[in-house]
């Protein structure tokens, strides 16, 4: 079945720094998506993307979906303490394209900590 | 906003009991799915319906079933609970009649098997 390489998957970094991460995988999405999960909360939905090449901003957030179809980052830009937490990437390929319900691929997460 | 809930978010049950986790969703959502999380393992779908009384496998279906009576509610049955059933479980929905509808989760039922 399809993968998603999510890296890096810890990230230790300072208040104020800025955070990219990203996704790849051997297959093509037609969606992709971020999450962020706080301790104990399922997980929230933050960017969705489209179409291919699309860049879309989310506050301090900017998420990008590669031309290729393969690959996806999420940028976050000066860091805050409730940042922290874990980021997942999703790669959706549709009903349509033959997907199904369960088309749907998760990154393993990238576990953001920032030091004060 | 889209809001499901699960109905509980901890619970502690003994070897051998049978379990249910409950899942509402307020959207009229055609989709709805069952995850655990598991660390290291990430999260793996269990089960999931694209319709009322319709149910198909995910990637880990042994020892689970589901039921789905209503459109806005999906439960999660544990026969017969096991420890290595121990964990974080997830419900999702989404919209059936869009190519690419994201998920919307719950907060989660952190399940515990003693």
């Amino acid at each position: 079945g399809q993968q998603l390489n999510q890296s890096p998957q810890s990230m230790f970094i300072q208040e104020g720094e800025d955070v990219s991460m990203n996704c790849t995988s051997s297959s093509i999405f037609n969606t992709w998506l971020w999450y962020k999960q706080d301790p104990g909360e399922g997980p929230v939905l933050l960017i969705a993307l489209y179409k291919a090449g699309e860049l879309t901003s989310n506050g301090r957030l900017t998420a990008q979906f590669g031309i290729t179809r393969k690959d996806s980052f999420l940028n976050i830009s000066a860091s805050i303490p409730s940042d922290v937490g874990i980021y997942f990437c999703a790669g959706q390929l549709g009903w349509y394209s033959g997907g199904g319900a369960d088309g749907l691929t998760f990154g393993k997460g990238t576990h953001l900590i920032i030091q004060p | 906003d889209v809001k499901v809930t699960q109905s509980s978010r901890y619970l502690v049950k003994r070897t051998g009991e049978k379990v249910f986790l409950e899942c509402v969703q307020d959207m009229d959502h055609e989709n709805m799915f069952w995850y655990r999380q598991d660390p290291g393992l990430g999260l793996r779908l269990i089960y999931f319906s694209y319709d009322v009384k319709m149910k198909e496998k995910g990637d880990i279906p042994e020892g689970y079933s589901v039921s789905r009576e209503k459109k806005e509610r999906f439960s999660l049955i544990l026969e017969s609970a096991s420890t290595n059933q121990t964990s974080m479980y997830l419900c999702a929905s989404s919209l059936g009649d869009r190519e690419n509808s994201p998920l919307h989760f719950g907060n989660g039922t952190r399940l515990t098997v003693t």
